[in-house]
């Protein structure tokens, strides 16, 4: 049973282009949460989503950021015109639904901005 | 947002119990306790959580004071590979912020061979 699946693991990107980080939720589990943590801070909730439908948005940047959880494949976060401020650790969770459960992490994808 | 006390670090010997504390004196009625620790360089990892009675499983145990302002994560015998960030969240119970887990600075902790 695999684990949250986060891609690229390390991902650099120049300033100005584009970012793409994907997370493959646990086997049965329809709810995503995404996550930042800046070099020597505390994580930070960003986007809370479900199949196609973003439940809290309270913590993404107003620009720049956008996240999707499409019926099928992977929650995408994506970031256009990254600058330097952007790099960070970003961690995608996954839990099966509403309710009393724990969250499960994907290992985070590491975006250095160059 | 809900808030979390917690000491800034703590030191063990390896093989010894661990009590790491946690106050939350604004915790609400619905408010689950969670504990996630984060070894360098992983993502977080769910340890245990609870809303009123103690818990206990194959990682450790949760217990949570009667008045429920504070908890107690319960490491029954360190190892050196328990050496990571530990944080007390309350997550939210309600409406849209259901899903947010608001992390703390943790406490770090250290294990000595």
């Amino acid at each position: 049973n695999a684990g949250v699946m986060q891609n690229p693991r390390h991902l650099v990107r120049r300033r100005g282009q584009e970012a793409r980080l994907r997370c493959s939720p646990m086997k049965g589990h329809s709810h995503v949460y995404w996550y930042r943590q800046l070099p020597e801070e505390g994580l930070k909730f960003m986007v809370y989503l479900q199949k196609e439908n973003i439940i809290d948005e309270s913590g993404m940047p107003k620009e720049r950021f956008s996240a999707e959880f499409p019926k099928e494949g992977p929650s995408i976060l994506r970031i256009q015109q990254v600058v330097r401020g952007d790099s960070a650790a970003y961690f995608c969770a996954s839990s099966p639904r509403q309710g009393d459960y724990g969250y499960t992490f994907g290992s985070g994808t590491r975006l250095t901005v160059v | 947002d809900a808030k979390t006390t917690q000491p800034n670090s703590m030191e063990s010997n390896e093989e010894e119990p661990v009590h790491l504390p946690c106050n939350h004196s604004t915790i609400s009625g619905t408010d689950y306790i969670h504990w996630y620790r984060q070894l360098p360089s992983q993502g977080p990892e769910y340890v245990i959580h609870g809303l009123t009675s103690n818990v206990n499983n194959r990682m450790a145990s949760l217990a949570i004071a009667e008045d429920r302002k504070s908890s107690t994560l319960i490491l029954h015998r360190a190892t050196l590979r328990d050496a990571a960030v530990y944080y007390c969240i309350l997550r939210e119970s309600g409406g849209t912020s259901y899903g947010k887990l608001t992390f703390g600075q943790g406490t770090i902790l250290t294990v000595h061979p």
